[in-house]
Order: structure tokens, then sequence, then C-alpha cells
């Protein structure tokens, strides 16, 4: 069974910790997303990846950086966690086509 | 730049009774388009989608959808809901870019609450 791992269901920091999210994906995908998904707001793109090492800019990029070091890894982190980066943070893999993503079951991150 | 909007935040239906979700979208170039549902605590999970086959697609669950290119649509339906039909429904979009990966646009979504 196909499966994307995200390693904390539920997180709380304090305003300006550091903050790392992991994912990690056992199917060989070349490429990972980053989503935040915010009520009425749905999934926004943070930052993607096609490749290990490449990385690109979402829609909403600003705040957060990324790494993927290794082919099924894919991090995000919060250089400084503000309380507006409350949200629930979905990552995701698909294959170089994307015809259909694979989706972990997401962190709740609160910043208080 | 691709969208999607979603007519809708929450629709309710009884059990037994059509499902209708409504998508439409906005794209420049010929789009792939999708239908995901997330069940509560869960992540994502493909419904169907539209990558320039047959406009009417089937999918999971006995859920479909019709591409119409001129009204720029991609709705949802589904003949009878069932209880276990009740979650969050998202369209999507997606278009090629030279160099780069397809990304997915998300419409906001809509809640869909089945009443007994």
């Amino acid at each position: 069974d196909v499966k994307v791992t995200q390693s904390s269901r539920y997180l709380v920091k304090r305003t300006g910790e550091k903050v790392f999210l992991e994912c990690v994906q056992d199917m060989d995908h070349e490429n990972m997303f980053w989503y935040r998904q915010d009520p009425g707001l749905g999934l926004r793109l943070i930052y993607f990846s096609y490749d290990v090492k490449m990385k690109e800019k979402g829609d909403i990029p600003e705040g957060y950086s990324v790494s993927r070091e290794k082919k099924e890894r894919f991090s995000l982190i919060l250089e400084s966690a503000s309380t507006n980066q409350t949200s629930m943070y979905l990552c995701a893999s698909g294959t170089a086509t994307n015809e259909k993503l694979f989706f972990g079951s997401g962190t709740q991150l609160s910043v208080l | 730049a691709q969208s999607v909007t979603q007519l809708g935040s929450h629709v309710s239906v009884s059990e037994g009774a059509l499902v209708l979700l409504r998508c439409n979208y906005s794209s420049s170039v010929p789009p792939y388009l999708f239908w995901y549902v997330q069940y509560p605590n869960q992540g994502l999970q493909l419904l169907l989608k539209y990558t320039s086959a047959a406009t009417l697609v089937k999918g999971i669950n006995g859920f479909e959808a019709e591409f119409k290119k001129s009204e720029t649509s991609f709705h949802l339906t589904k003949p009878s809901a069932h209880m276990s039909d009740a979650a969050e429904y998202f369209c999507a979009v997606s278009v090629a870019s030279p160099g780069s990966a397809r990304q997915l646009t998300f419409g906001s979504g809509t809640q869909l609450t089945v009443l007994p």
C-alpha cells in the first residue's frame, strides 16, 4: 500500500521557534509538495520539489523554506514561527506527470 | 495562471438524493482537472481526473464528472447520496509549465452533509 507519512499529527510551538515538518514517501515519486489548508481557503501551495535538491516556490512561500536531500524525504521549515502560520499542513507526492497525488494525513500546527 | 472556483462552501442533501458539486476553472491552456475528497482527520484522496481523454469521467464510489470546455466547468455528480459520502470535496486544476512540474491549484472546498 502506497504511503506518504508526516512525522507529527499535532504540533504546538511558540512564536519565534524554528519548526521542522517532515514528510516521507515510499513510492519513489519525483515530485513532492507542501500545502497549507485553512478553512474557506482550500489548499495553497507553499513549495514543491521535482528532484533531489531542487525546489520551487509555490503561491505562498514567505516565511517558509524546504529541504530535499533524499528523494523520499521533503522537509518544510519555519525559520521563526508566527501565529499566522497556525494551520493544517499537508504533504503530497506524485509522479513526473502529477496525474495523481498521494497525500499524507496532515500536521495540525498551532503556534502560540 | 490557472484558478478554480467552487460554488457553495456547504451543500446538504438527503440520503438517496442527487449530489451535485459545482466547479468552474480558468486556464489559458488545456488543463487537467481533478476532484479530491477529504474525510475527517485524513489527507486527500483522488476521486477522479480528466486528462484530455473522454469528457465524462467516472471515479470511485459512484461519482462522475463531465468536462465542459464551453462552460469551463467540471461539476461532480452522484445519482444517490450515501451517508458515507459526507466529507469535504476539492476541485483542482493543473497545467503544464515548461521546465517545471505540473502544479495543482485547488478550490476552496465544498463540505457535503448527507441528511438521514
